[in-house]
């Protein structure tokens, strides 16, 4: 059974960092792309961006280039999302996804950022 | 980047009537590669429909999907209880992949 598992919700200062996981099971990890999505509370969803785990490709949208940073380490099968400073504005849930379009979703991560 | 427009915003409608949803993108979308998702509250998106008119894995045939170019379509054809949710489209011909803004369909 393919399955992506995130890690737990989050609470951060702003200007603080943080790292999110997502591990994937059940099909071969290199052979697909794993993107993030934003969802922004009562809002709509964002693309972010992707990677592909076999050569640690990733391509960003625009408007997260800059902002956040992805990776994966095939060798545990965990695709990360990255923040160097957060802020505010980014409290989101935030979800893992495999492929182009996205068959299989994580859980969702709840980013809260506030003072 | 492409822009992807969904109208309406909201679909009143009640359970057994036919829903039709629209997407229209700014530019082609290469390969008819265009997805529809479902969404209720509290949880994580679910795909129903991928190259534009196959449905995914254990998606009820009463919901179909139609269209290239530019201009897409989601029907459900007899609103079933559990189908009052929120629809996104998402195109993935082109990078950055990008999502509509969503059609919620709700009881009238």
């Amino acid at each position: 059974e393919v399955q992506l598992v995130q890690s737990g919700a989050e609470v951060k200062k702003p200007g603080e960092s943080l790292k999110i996981s997502c591990k994937g099971s059940g099909y071969s990890f290199t052979s697909y792309w794993i993107g993030w999505v934003r969802q922004m509370p009562g809002k709509g969803l964002e693309w972010m961006g992707i990677i592909y785990p076999g050569d640690s490709d990733t391509r960003y949208s625009p408007s997260f280039q800059g902002q956040v940073t992805i990776s994966a380490d095939k060798s545990i099968s965990t695709a990360y999302l990255q923040w160097s400073s957060l802020k505010a504005s980014d409290t989101a849930m935030y979800y893992c996804v495999r492929g182009g379009y996205f068959d299989y979703w994580g859980q969702g991560t709840l980013v809260t950022v506030s003072s | 980047e492409i822009v992807l427009t969904q109208s309406p915003g909201t679909l009143s409608l009640s359970p057994g009537e036919r829903a039709t949803l629209s997407c229209r993108a700014s530019q082609s979308v290469s390969s008819s590669y265009l997805a529809w998702y479902q969404q209720k509250p509290g949880q994580a998106p679910r795909l129903l429909i991928y190259g534009a008119s196959s449905r995914a894995t254990g998606i009820p045939d009463r919901f179909s999907g139609s269209g290239s170019g530019t201009d897409f379509t989601l029907t459900i054809s007899r609103l079933e209880p559990e189908d009052f949710a929120v629809y996104y489209c998402q195109q993935y011909g082109s990078s950055p992949f990008t999502f509509g803004g969503g059609t919620k369909v709700e009881i009238k």
